[in-house]
């Protein structure tokens, strides 16, 4: 099945503790992306990548780092987390000149303490 | 830099009705593309819809069609006969070609009532 993969889906963590969310796609995507979804504010672009090596800064990349190592996967970095993190992480790919869009993986819930 | 605003925070709607999600978008793009992602409480998002820009005629999938006003910078969506599976929140997006980023609204939370 055609699919992204995020983990964890549930994460509490406490300030200043680093921590990684996986994202993991097997479409052989080229684009992958993360947003965070706020209330009020919808989803707003964290760091995006273009193909291996190749990463650049969305809206709101302040406080996360990326890499892209390999084509599958988009892991997602807060060396040291505060309480202004919290929120839900999606991941989401998509094919180069594809117009379909993002395909989206089933969100990461993370609060701060 | 482009902008989409959702101007209804929340929405509700009876079973069977239709009701209509309004959306408008700022850019200076002539070539992109314009879609809807509903977000169920299961929280996952999915795609609903996609518009063409340079296509005039209106998407329709089903019971979800969409009024594209490209002069207007209008995208709103339309549910017929709205079930409660519809239930969710829907967010309006904009991607502007060539490149990568999307922009998204902040969301319409609509209520389909039994």
């Amino acid at each position: 099945e055609a699919q992204v993969t995020q983990n964890p889906r549930y994460l509490i963590t406490v300030t200043g503790k680093k921590l990684t969310v996986t994202c993991s796609q097997n479409m052989n995507h080229e684009y992958m992306s993360w947003y965070r979804q706020d209330p009020g504010l919808g989803l707003r672009q964290i760091y995006y990548s273009m193909n291996v090596e190749v990463t650049d800064k969305g809206d709101v990349p302040e406080g996360y780092k990326v890499s892209r190592k390999e084509k599958r996967n988009f892991p997602l970095i807060l060396e040291s987390p505060s309480p202004n993190q919290t929120s839900l992480y999606f991941c989401a790919s998509r094919r180069t000149g594809q117009s379909y869009g993002y395909t989206f993986g089933s969100g990461t819930r993370l609060t701060v303490v | 830099a482009q902008t989409v605003t959702q101007s209804q925070p929340e929405m509700s709607v009876q079973e069977a009705e239709t009701v209509t999600l309004s959306c408008t978008y700022d850019t200076s793009e002539s070539n992109y593309y314009l879609f809807w992602y509903k977000q169920p409480p299961s929280r996952q998002m999915i795609l609903v819809i996609r518009q063409e820009a340079y296509k005039q005629q209106n998407a329709t999938e089903n019971r979800f069609s969409v009024n594209f006003q490209k002069a207007a910078k209008s995208f709103s969506l339309k549910i017929s006969d709205s079930q409660l599976g519809d239930t969710a929140m829907y967010f309006c997006a904009f991607m502007k070609l060539p490149g990568n980023q999307f922009y998204f609204g902040t969301g319409t939370s609509l209520t389909v009532i039994p």
